[in-house]
């Protein structure tokens, strides 16, 4: 059965540097998302895409956060200077049509630590 | 705005007796509700979904949901736990109008005991 898989499945990281997640989605997908977890916390939504352009954004995802498909497999979420509050795990979904009634495919997620 | 809510941060019950798993909702129009599993270190697998039409939804692993739309509940229910379903279970849901995020309740660990 397809899967969503990510990497790495951990990062550190130090404070202010730059970090890129992975993700490559179900093949025949066409909407991408990604969430985060924070540890003890809810999954919250981040940001959906769709024909490389975000779609829906949080108001977590701020100027340090972007997404990109480089090529017809990946979906990256790159931090760009990292805080310690940015410390959680992040998971990319796909699904292969935007309508509410799709369920969302979630990868094992990337566990991200910021020291 | 939506949101979700669970009652419960655990739930415990004894192998072979049925579980229930509470969830409400809020939501301006019509819900598209779902329910999620998270086993540890794993990603959230997708378990079951209410679009709309028969009230009880059957899911993966014998899991079953029951829209009640007057008490805006969305509950998880299995009839006989295994000691397997041991995990942690996130309900969801959407708006059917607008476009694409789910909206996460807190989730609630359910702890099956042999």
């Amino acid at each position: 059965e397809p899967e969503v898989t990510q990497t790495p499945s951990h990062q550190v990281t130090q404070m202010g540097q730059e970090v890129i997640l992975r993700c490559v989605p179900i093949s025949n997908h066409l909407y991408f998302y990604w969430y985060r977890q924070i540890l003890g916390q809810k999954v919250e939504f981040l940001v959906s895409f769709y024909n490389n352009e975000i779609s829906e954004k949080s108001e977590i995802f701020d100027d340090q956060f972007s997404v990109e498909r480089p090529d017809g497999s990946n979906f990256t979420l790159k931090i760009r200077s990292t805080k310690l509050e940015d410390s959680a795990m992040y998971f990319c979904a796909s699904s292969v049509e935007a309508g509410a009634h799709y369920e969302q495919y979630f990868g094992p997620g990337t566990r991200l630590t910021v020291t | 705005a939506q949101s979700v809510a669970q009652p419960e941060d655990q739930v415990n019950v004894a192998e072979g007796n049925p579980l229930t798993v509470k969830c409400t909702y809020s939501v301006s129009g019509n819900p598209y509700l779902f329910w999620y599993v998270q086993y540890p270190n794993r990603g959230l697998q997708f378990l079951l979904k209410y679009i709309t039409g028969d009230n009880l939804v059957k899911g993966s692993y014998g899991f079953e949901a029951e829209f009640n739309k007057s008490q805006t509940s969305f509950h998880l229910k299995k009839p006989s736990a295994l000691v397997s379903d041991s995990a942690l279970y996130f309900c969801a849901v959407r708006e059917n109008t607008g476009f694409q995020k789910l909206v996460f309740g807190t989730g609630t660990r359910l702890l099956v005991s042999p």
